[in-house]
């Protein structure tokens, strides 16, 4: 089954507006959360990660926002720019057990923000 | 150094060749991974090594045959492969272990062609 649930599956945005993305999960061993932005014909890029000792960590543009006891997670692009434009994975993972080393990943959301 | 390389960039092959697909990471990282995309869906985790051991094959065919000849080289050696393989091949590398949190670094990937 889905490990974790991500929406919306593609999103348009104008140019200085803020995209949003939002990642849900069940699993509570879960305890570390990247984002990965992927252009098209190359490698997913770890863009920013969470852990879930804090609520919210910023790099620049983007912010992930993180509610442990609702089991969300979403990241917010600020002044969302068109060089933006790629398709976002969430994906969460945990240490313990014999899932070591798994990373699951939501489905993806393909972003384009029009200029 | 955060980079993980592969060669090819890109593989046409016929379904009788046999051919690699090779992947290198020199951060240290002591877990690798090999990773299929087809196009607009997530990564699928194909195989793991932790330590230069095998530690998840997740039922991946046969005629994909990992190999770890050292902590810094991973290759994919492919024989007999059917057109429904066509696909993104993707490496990445992390730490691993209870004290490491699951960052994963990812290569440009191998785009295969399988005629």
């Amino acid at each position: 089954q889905q490990q974790v649930k991500q929406s919306p599956q593609s999103l348009i945005v104008q140019k200085g507006g803020i995209s949003i993305i939002n990642c849900a999960y069940e699993n509570t061993a879960f305890d570390y959360f990247p984002w990965y932005q992927q252009f098209p014909g190359k490698g997913p890029a770890l863009l920013i990660a969470i852990r879930p000792d804090v609520s919210e960590k910023k790099e620049g543009r983007f912010t992930i926002s993180f509610n442990k006891s609702a089991k969300q997670f979403s990241l917010h692009i600020m002044d969302s720019q068109p060089g933006d434009s790629a398709t976002y994975f969430c994906a969460a993972s945990t240490r313990r057990g014999s899932t070591l080393g798994r990373l699951y990943f939501g489905r993806g959301t393909q972003l384009t923000v029009w200029p | 150094d955060t980079e993980v390389t592969q060669t090819p960039k890109h593989l046409v092959m016929g379904m009788t060749n046999k051919k690699s697909l090779k992947c290198e990471q020199h951060m240290g990282h002591r877990a690798m991974y090999w990773y299929k995309q087809k196009a607009k869906k997530p990564p699928e985790l194909m195989f793991v090594y932790s330590y230069e051991k095998l530690s998840i094959n997740e039922s991946v065919p046969s005629r994909f045959s990992p190999e770890c000849p050292n902590s810094s080289l991973l290759n994919l050696h492919l024989h007999a492969l059917q057109p429904e393989d066509s696909a993104l091949y993707l490496c990445a590398s992390s730490q691993i272990g209870t004290f490491a949190y699951n960052e994963q670094f990812f290569g440009p990937g191998t785009r295969l062609t399988v005629l």
